[in-house]
């Protein structure tokens, strides 16, 4: 048991539907993150939070929505995602910014 | 998060030690070196951090030599259950944000 726990762990939505993915994580970490993992492709960070601030990033698209409401929580929120976003998403959290992350079981999404 | 370079694969035998490089030539000052392990539709375990000399812990050695430009990862006796990508990462994680953080990392196949 990692300490990051991630539901649900399969989701299959359509194109049109709003989902959200949740994270939680019980070690009293200050960063979390949001990661995506296509089929075959290497782990892309998606965003980052330190102590609930939302570090900038413009190359996800809008159709990924991110919230931190406090610094166990981090959600991702879906809406009109296209099939190529089908992927597993990860959840991670991290003392601070480079200590050694811990990661979720990940949540399975698949967009049809 | 500075540039790594690292063998695509690897294949070794159960009972021997591996050794898997990590080339970077850019490491900042501050920068630490981590090496994670991933099993498929799972997400990546921290296996050993470093930022200068050599580290051990239960589970492998890591080695940096003096311009630490490059690590080592040294795994002792690997089994069947080693086999796994294996990634090197260096430096702070935020300025790698919507980038493929991980790369391409290095798949191990251990064989009977």
């Amino acid at each position: 048991e990692t300490g990051v726990t991630q539901t649900p762990r399969h989701l299959v939505m359509g194109m049109t539907n709003k989902k959200s993915l949740k994270c939680e994580q019980h070690l009293g970490h200050n960063a979390m993150y949001w990661y995506k993992q296509s089929a075959k492709k290497p782990l892309e960070l998606m965003f980052v939070y330190s102590l609930e601030e939302r570090v900038e990033n413009n190359s996800v698209p809008s159709r990924f929505s991110p919230e931190c409401p406090n610094s166990s929580h981090l959600f991702l929120h879906l809406h009109t995602l296209q099939p190529e976003d089908s992927a597993l998403y990860l959840c991670a959290s991290s003392q601070g910014l480079t200590d050694e992350q811990f990661f979720g079981p990940g949540t399975r999404l698949t967009v049809l | 998060l500075a540039k790594t370079t690292q063998p695509i694969s690897m294949d070794s035998y159960e009972g021997q030690e591996v050794n898997i490089t990590c080339s970077h030539n850019n490491i900042a000052t501050n920068d630490y070196i981590t090496w994670y392990q991933q099993f498929p539709s799972q997400g990546p375990r921290f296996i050993i951090q470093g930022y200068k000399t050599k580290v051990t812990n239960e589970v492998a050695s890591l080695f940096i030599p003096a311009d630490r430009k490059s690590s080592t990862l040294s795994l002792p006796r690997v089994s069947l259950s080693d086999t796994a990508v294996y990634y090197c990462l260096v430096g702070d994680i935020r300025a790698n944000a919507g980038k493929s953080t991980f790369g391409d990392g290095t798949t191990l196949t251990v064989k009977p």
